[in-house]
């Protein structure tokens, strides 16, 4: 376990819908990344939080967007969402700049 | 940017010796890290190289030689339940507070008997 909880697990919706994603970094840490794995793909960075305030974007749809609120959970929102962004979204949290990166067990979003 | 190169697949013996290599081109480097990834499941943090040479951890040992941008993992007296990918990731020299991981697609490695 590594001490980052996301939720939901397992989560199947329908085109055009909109879902949000969370995730509680370990506690202590200040950074959060959110990392998209398609079927036989790299992890894609899309985002880092540190301490409430977005730090680095990747290659995220402008259909997405996070926060980080200030007990340091982190949420990801997907909107209009499209059969393609079916994958696993990870968060992942470190104590900042100078350790490994921790991983949740991810969400599986299904988009039918 | 970060460009990072591994191979898609390797297979290897139950007790034997594997090295998975990765090689990459950046912008910046601030480190190299190693996951292992079994299928549907987080990545978990094997290694992390920031000098040059070799680091030991067990079983798993990683190397790197930023000049060549160049990394390998070792595995020794591999075992069923090493079967699994193996991500390489670079890390951005931090900007600030800011410093995300850049990964490869992974490699694959099967263990057989």
């Amino acid at each position: 376990d590594s001490g980052v909880t996301q939720t939901p697990k397992h989560l199947i919706t329908a085109t055009g819908q909109r879902v949000t994603l969370r995730c509680s970094p370990r506690s202590g840490d200040l950074s959060v990344y959110w990392y998209q794995q398609s079927l036989d793909q790299g992890l894609q960075f899309l985002i880092h939080y540190y301490n409430g305030e977005e730090r680095a974007k990747g290659n995220i749809l402008e259909r997405f967007s996070a926060q980080q609120f200030p007990d340091l959970h982190s949420e990801l929102n997907l909107s209009s969402l499209e059969l393609g962004d079916s994958a696993l979204y990870f968060c992942a949290s470190s104590v900042g700049q100078g350790s490994e990166a921790f991983f949740g067990q991810g969400t599986r979003l299904t988009v039918v | 940017g970060q460009n990072i190169d591994q191979p898609t697949e390797m297979t290897a013996t139950e007790g034997a010796i594997v090295q998975i290599n990765c090689t990459y081109q950046t912008s910046g480097f601030n480190g190299l890290f190693w996951y292992q990834q079994h299928a549907g499941e987080a990545p978990t943090f094997l290694s992390y190289n920031v000098l040059d040479g070799l680091e030991e951890k067990g079983r798993f040992s990683s190397f790197l030689s930023r000049s060549k941008g160049y990394s390998y993992l070792l595995l020794k007296e591999l075992q069923m339940k090493d079967s699994a990918s193996y991500l390489c990731a670079v890390r951005d020299p931090p900007t600030g507070t800011a410093s995300k991981l850049t990964f490869g697609t992974g490699t694959r490695l099967q263990v057989t008997l």
